[in-house]
């Protein structure tokens, strides 16, 4: 079983406000991925990091923010939530072999804006 | 443009027949391949990984790859209701140097019918 966990579960948060994702992963693995997804939509890739200090935006525009100070600590920030923030918000991370290794998901966090 | 494609179903097959989930991608550079599981409202489950040309099973799964063809496929023999979920199709595709990004298709419904 993969050791990647996500914090909280579900949000319920008003409109305005700060918000932190948290992910975490005791694996040891380099590369973490924060991806987006709509119920019955397809999974969309909004941040990602190869290893300590270094992200990179996805392939859909996000208004978060993540920073990757620690291997494996990979929070999200979301500095002043919308409703059209709502979403499920899921973190992953994959090994040290370029190229050759799985991803593995944590349990995701549902977001709901009001 | 790294693509993954994936036929969005949804894909009825009664149970006991097999299950054929196809998929393309654009990257030649491509070296991994995954099939992910996902069950309505959780998130993706890693069930086969494929790195070289041809089949490579695992209990019910078979995964298929052909690089030439820039193609994998995923068969699951003897469906069962159980097995009725959304299928995505991943791959490792070269974001420049050493690091890779995965990319996910849009997944294709699976429904098993008793």
């Amino acid at each position: 079983e993969a050791d990647i966990y996500q914090t909280p579960r579900y949000l319920v948060i008003g409109t305005g406000k700060k918000i932190t994702l948290e992910c975490s992963q005791t694996m040891g693995h380099d590369k973490m991925y924060w991806y987006q997804q709509d119920p019955g939509m397809e999974l969309h890739l909004i941040h990602y990091s190869y290893g300590v200090n270094s992200t990179e935006k996805g392939d859909l525009s996000s208004e978060s923010t993540v920073s990757r100070i620690r291997t494996e600590h990979f929070p999200l920030t979301l500095e002043s939530a919308r409703p059209s923030h709502t979403s499920q918000y899921l973190c992953a991370s994959s090994g040290l072999l370029m190229g050759g290794s799985e991803a593995f998901f944590g349990q995701g966090t549902r977001l709901t804006v009001v | 443009q790294k693509e993954v494609e994936q036929n969005s179903g949804p894909l009825s097959v009664p149970e006991g027949a097999i299950a054929s989930l196809n998929c393309t991608y654009s990257d030649r550079g491509s070296q991994s391949f995954f099939w992910y599981r996902q069950y309505s409202g959780k998130s993706p489950e890693l069930i086969m990984s494929i790195y070289s040309n041809g089949d490579k099973e695992d209990g019910r799964f078979t995964a298929q790859l052909n690089k030439a063809s820039q193609y994998v496929s995923l068969l699951i023999r003897d469906s069962q209701p159980s097995d009725s979920a959304t299928y995505l199709c991943a791959v490792n595709s070269d974001s420049g140097g050493s690091n890779y990004k995965l990319t996910f298709g849009k997944g294709t419904l699976l429904t098993v019918n008793p």
